[in-house]
């Protein structure tokens, strides 16, 4: 079925140092999101890319999408502990750039951050 | 804004009892919202799509005679899980899905209900 692969599983971090999450789909995105979940809450919505080869950010993370649209990495510069929790891409499964699609999550990848 | 509430926050149930569980966007409405299920140091299962007036889709592998589903109005979706067992036992979240404006394209999450069924 159509999976979206999310690696390193964890991250263990000296503060200040940078960190990147890699999502990898089977198939075609129509678009991704990012999500992050501290430890005991909820997921947040942090962002949507849509566009082939799309590039944003959000102070010091950075978000981009591949040009084929099967692959996005999340980027954090200079972690702080504030960063700490678990950061989850979301690919929504289609080949426009709409939101018929249902979303399937990758598994996450747990960051924590040393001071 | 974009606020939504689960009801309750935590159960605990006897095995063979049924649970309902609420989820209602505050401040928005929401046309579609999302079931999902979440196991301890694992992902986001969906588990179904509600959309407001008419029969949920489940995902593959979820009973929908188990997992009830209701989405009365615009603002409240409801899961009741029937005749739990032990193995319901589980963190479920809902998210909605703002009808329209900006944020139409994004999921705003509940907070979760913490199921365990004894």
């Amino acid at each position: 079925g159509q999976q979206v692969m999310q690696i390193p599983q964890y991250q263990h971090v000296q503060e200040g140092e940078d960190f990147t999450t890699y999502c990898n789909s089977s198939t075609t995105l129509s678009n991704i999101q990012w999500y992050k979940q501290r430890p005991g809450g909820h997921p947040v919505f942090l962002i949507q890319l849509v566009k082939s080869g799309e590039v944003k950010k959000q102070k010091r993370l950075t978000f981009q999408f591949g040009e084929a649209k099967k692959n996005s990495s999340l980027h954090i510069t200079a972690t702080q502990t504030t960063d700490v929790g678990t950061y989850f891409c979301a690919g929504r499964m289609g080949r426009g750039g709409g939101s018929q699609g249902n979303l399937i999550f990758g598994k996450g990848t747990k960051l924590s951050v040393k001071p | 804004g974009a606020v939504v509430s689960q009801h309750p926050s935590r159960v605990i149930c006897k095995s063979g009892t049924s649970v309902k569980i609420e989820c209602r966007s505050l401040d928005f409405q929401a046309t579609t919202m999302f079931w999902y299920r979440q196991f301890p140091k694992q992902s986001l299962m969906l588990m179904a799509t509600s959309n407001e007036g008419s029969k949920a889709t489940y995902e593959q592998g979820v009973e929908k005679d188990k997992f009830l589903i209701n989405h009365a109005s615009l603002t409240l979706s409801t899961l009741t899980v029937t005749s739990a067992h032990p193995e319901d036992s589980s963190f479920y979240i809902c998210s909605a899905r703002p009808t329209s404006g900006s944020s139409y394209n994004e999921q705003f999450f509940g907070p979760g209900t913490r199921l365990t069924v004894l």
